[in-house]
């Protein structure tokens, strides 16, 4: 079955480390996005790719970076330089170029600074 | 800037029972909306749209009605169902733009549907 996975589920990291969170999609979707939830705010955009090797910020991008490699993969670095980083990452993909077509989501992974 | 609102944080309906979710935007630009359900520890799973030139959308128990005058959607479900409880996000796009596929999201409101 087609989809998007999103692994670690759940991950810990100490205070100045690096951590990557990984999604993959076989949907052969052209967009991938990256959304960061946190309680009463809703979705926010951290970064978009369009197609292989561009991607865009979004409007939380700081603190994170992205790479754009291969269609199927969109792996987001949360950086030492985030400063609140605990929280719950979804990954996102949609067709494209489709004009309002839907997003699908991965089940998400929750990212815990001790 | 809070381009979509969802001004009720939670909602509490009797199973059976009409749910309204309320929304509001304020780009006029926007040309598609979509309504997001998602439960905790989940990705949110996509549940009905609506395009611009459409005042109301139907499937199922859900319909989502859109007033472009008003920069205001509303989603119905009827009857509500306990295994409805869940956050319910609104979110819009602008299609024609440069930046398709970036949904602008509401906050979410809590939907719990007691028995």
């Amino acid at each position: 079955d087609g989809g998007i996975t999103q692994s670690p589920k759940y991950l810990f990291r100490k205070e100045g480390q690096n951590v990557t969170l990984s999604c993959e999609q076989n949907l052969n979707h052209d967009a991938m996005y990256w959304y960061r939830q946190d309680p009463g705010q809703g979705l926010r955009l951290i970064y978009y790719s369009q197609i292989v090797n561009d991607f865009q910020k979004g409007d939380i991008a700081e603190g994170y970076s992205v790479s754009r490699e291969k269609k199927e993969s969109f792996p987001l670095t949360v950086t030492s330089a985030q400063k609140n980083p605990t929280a719950f990452y979804l990954c996102a993909s949609r067709k494209g170029l489709v004009s309002g077509g839907e997003l699908f989501f991965g089940e998400g992974s929750r990212l815990t600074v001790l | 800037d809070q381009q979509v609102k969802q001004n009720s944080p939670s909602l509490s309906v009797q199973e059976g029972r009409i749910s309204i979710l309320n929304c509001d935007y304020t780009n006029s630009m926007f040309d598609y909306f979509l309504w997001y359900k998602k439960y905790p520890a989940e990705g949110p799973t996509f549940l009905i749209s609506i395009s611009s030139i459409k005042d109301k959308n139907e499937d199922g128990r859900f319909t989502v009605f859109l007033n472009k005058s008003a920069k205001h959607l509303s989603l119905h479900i009827v009857p509500s169902q306990p295994g409805d409880s869940a956050v319910y996000f609104c979110a819009a796009i602008y299609a024609g733009g440069t930046s398709y596929g970036k949904l602008t999201f509401g906050q979410g409101t809590i939907l719990t549907v007691h028995p």
